[in-house]
């Protein structure tokens, strides 16, 4: 099957850095990869759905400028968690696909801690 | 209501034994996919499923498309088999519709 890889699996940052994320697809291309946040014992929220070479769009809440998204290649999409603080502290995991109508292959999760 | 339901949401199981997890949705879909998820948070992606049944060493998923239901089988259950397993649908549009996990816990 696909394979998705998320880089780092956990990063420990001090308040008010900047965090980046990768998602990768390691054995296809993917034109579409979404961003998904886990709070503690709760279900996936999608975050945003991340297309290569366009804007991503962000779901109602989401801050654009707190959570910026690019996705420049068919392989990689990024995620940075601009200005962190500790409430931004989650699970943030990706999935990608070959685009957006085809099932998605899950990446294994990126655990964030603000100190 | 939510559009799929997992049951049981919290299952403790000796070792050995036999478990299913169900879960039932009410939209239509073009996939469902079962994940793992342990204590530590990885997500491990265990099937992808459309139709019929597949297996893979000790677990076995099945689908049933016209009664809108997937279960998934731990054969010979283990302690490291305890995570929280999470039923995801695929609707054909982009957004996955997420069930809220079932929590096991298998006992040495």
């Amino acid at each position: 099957g696909a394979v998705v890889s998320q880089h780092p699996s956990r990063v420990i940052c001090k308040s008010g850095t900047s965090v980046k994320i990768e998602c990768r697809s390691l054995d296809f291309q993917a034109t579409t990869m979404f961003w998904y946040r886990q709070f503690p014992k709760q279900s996936l929220m999608l975050m945003a759905t991340s297309n290569e070479g366009s804007k991503a769009t962000y779901e109602q809440g989401v801050e654009k400028d707190k959570f910026l998204i690019n996705h420049a290649s068919l392989t990689l999409s990024t995620l940075t968690v601009t200005s962190a603080h500790p409430e931004d502290s989650s699970f943030y995991i990706c999935s990608a696909g070959r685009d957006s109508s085809e099932t998605q292959y899950f990446g294994p999760g990126t655990r964030l801690l603000v100190l | 209501k939510n559009e799929v339901e997992q049951s049981p949401q919290n299952l403790t199981a000796q070792e050995g034994e036999f478990i299913t997890i169900n879960c039932s949705y009410s939209v239509g879909i073009s996939a469902l996919h079962w994940l793992q998820q342990h204590p530590g948070g990885g997500i491990v992606s265990l099937f992808m499923l459309s139709s019929g049944k597949k297996k893979h060493g000790r677990l076995i998923a099945t689908i049933n498309i016209q009664e809108k239901h997937s279960s998934l089988h731990i054969t010979a259950s283990h302690p490291r088999d305890s995570a929280v397993y999470i039923c995801a649908v695929f609707p054909g549009t982009y957004k996955y519709i997420f069930g809220t996990g079932t929590r096991l816990k298998v006992l040495a």
